[in-house]
């Protein structure tokens, strides 16, 4: 694998639960991401943390809650999701550097997310 | 149309064949970088090519780059049945200077028949 993890690997839940994605990797970058990717459709970039800080949140709504407690660790709370939601979370680390060369993303194997 | 869209959505070719899947998108970019998926799993980023370059090999891999035209090929040679994926491209903005964000387009379904 890239180095990159995810928990858990599946995940069904009620649109009235509350849950949480973990990604964590071991690679010593200091930025990561999530998406989400829907059939169909384009990768879409929900969040993106740099040295631990949020630098980017796409329009991504509330139900979704991010959290960087370090350079190694994402996670994702969900918390009253709706069905459309149901998608593959992708988590991504990449080197953050002022060489613009070093900006190719690690990707993780993602989480498959119902709502029911 | 979307920034990052690939060209075609979907290719099969028997093994042992060349595959050529293209990618066009809109704005000034950094560099282009192409990635393969295979189903339901993680992306692996597979070559990355600077705006200042015109084209670049990596074992099976040709990639080209026009930026004038604003668009990217990938060929992958003498294909194998283990190149079945889809495959991305996925932009760096210059306007997302700092961000180390990318775009990503739809994708190139491909399936090889051995």
């Amino acid at each position: 694998e890239t180095g990159v993890t995810q928990t858990p690997r599946h995940l069904v839940m009620g649109m009235t639960n509350k849950k949480s994605l973990k990604c964590e990797q071991h690679l010593g970058h200091n930025a990561m991401y999530w998406y989400k990717q829907s059939a169909k459709k384009p990768l879409e970039l929900m969040f993106v943390y740099n040295f631990k800080e949020q630098t980017e949140n796409n329009s991504v709504p509330s139900r979704f809650s991010p959290e960087c407690p370090n350079s190694s660790h994402l996670f994702l709370h969900l918390h009253t999701l709706q069905p459309e939601d149901s998608a593959l979370y992708l988590c991504a680390s990449s080197p953050r550097s002022m060489d613009r060369g070093e900006s190719e993303q690690y990707f993780g194997p993602g989480t498959r997310l119902t709502v029911t | 149309s979307q920034q990052g869209e690939e060209d075609p959505q979907a290719l099969s070719i028997q093994e042992g064949e060349n595959a050529t899947m293209n990618c066009s998108y809109k704005t000034s970019i950094n560099n282009l970088q192409w990635y393969r998926q295979n189903s339901g799993r993680g992306l692996v980023h597979l070559i990355l090519i600077r705006s200042n370059e015109r084209e670049k090999h990596s074992g099976r891999l040709r990639v080209t780059l026009d930026t004038s035209k604003k668009s990217s090929s990938l060929l992958i040679t003498a294909s194998r049945a283990a190149d079945t994926a889809s495959y991305f491209c996925a932009t760096d903005d210059v306007r997302d200077f700092g961000n180390e964000k990318l775009t990503f387009g739809t994708g190139t379904r491909l399936t090889i028949i051995p």
